[in-house]
């Protein structure tokens, strides 16, 4: 059974780069790698989405191994508005299609 | 705003009633998609509806069911209500899929139902 693991909290301070590697072993073929950030009462927002190797956009980047069984958001010099929870995601909309979300990590980020 | 309505915004009942929750999905997304957030808990998805068909199941309870009306507005039924139900439910609409990538989701603000 698919299932995607987190780390349950990191902490970090302004300025630095913060990685969160989510796991994913039984990632198939198929599966496209997604993270969210989530605030406090919102619902969740995508950030960033990818298959393989790396993807960048203006506010993260995602670094995908070869054998894809992980995958590593990368959010440069974080500020304290970057404090909230990451959402890890495997899904394949396609046939046998599924939604497997991680449990989240809490970022904080202090001054 | 992310286009993405949900009512009520707070909903408290009592055991064994049922309740049912709106969405309206952003203006031309044709799938629908409930989650369901406990205190403390990450995201659990419950279904997809996709142009006013279920497309994909995930880890909802026979209890609750689900339906999209030809508007593309959905709703979440929850009956047999159980303290446990407790949580902030999420309803979250993306585009047309045209590929099998699961195109971004755009969450509503939630319904928090309280169940005592």
């Amino acid at each position: 059974l698919a299932k995607t693991t987190q780390p349950i909290s990191m902490d970090s301070y302004e300025g630095q780069e913060v990685n969160i590697t989510c796991s994913h072993n039984n990632i198939a073929t198929n599966d496209y790698i997604t993270w969210y950030q989530q605030f406090p009462s919102q619902g969740p927002r995508f950030i960033i989405q990818g298959y393989k190797t790396k993807v960048t956009n203006e506010v993260a980047s995602l670094f995908i191994p070869a054998d894809r069984k992980s995958s590593t958001l990368s959010l440069p010099r974080v500020s304290l508005s970057d404090t909230a929870v990451y959402y890890c995601l495997v899904g394949y909309a396609g046939n046998n299609r599924k939604l497997i979300w991680g449990l989240g990590t809490s970022l904080a980020v202090n001054p | 705003d992310s286009g993405v309505t949900q009512t009520p915004k707070h909903l408290i009942t009592a055991t064994g009633q049922r309740v049912t929750l709106r969405c309206s999905p952003r203006s031309g997304d044709l799938s629908v998609y409930w989650y369901q957030q406990s205190l403390d808990q990450g995201l659990q998805f419950l279904i997809q509806y996709y142009n006013g068909e279920e497309r994909a199941k995930g880890n909802i309870l026979e209890r609750f069911s689900a339906q999209q009306f030809p508007d593309l507005h959905s709703e979440l039924n929850l009956s047999s209500l159980e303290l446990g139900d407790s949580a902030l439910y999420f309803c979250a609409s993306s585009a047309e899929m045209t590929s099998d990538l699961y195109n971004e989701q755009f969450f509503g603000p939630g319904t928090r139902l309280t169940v005592l």
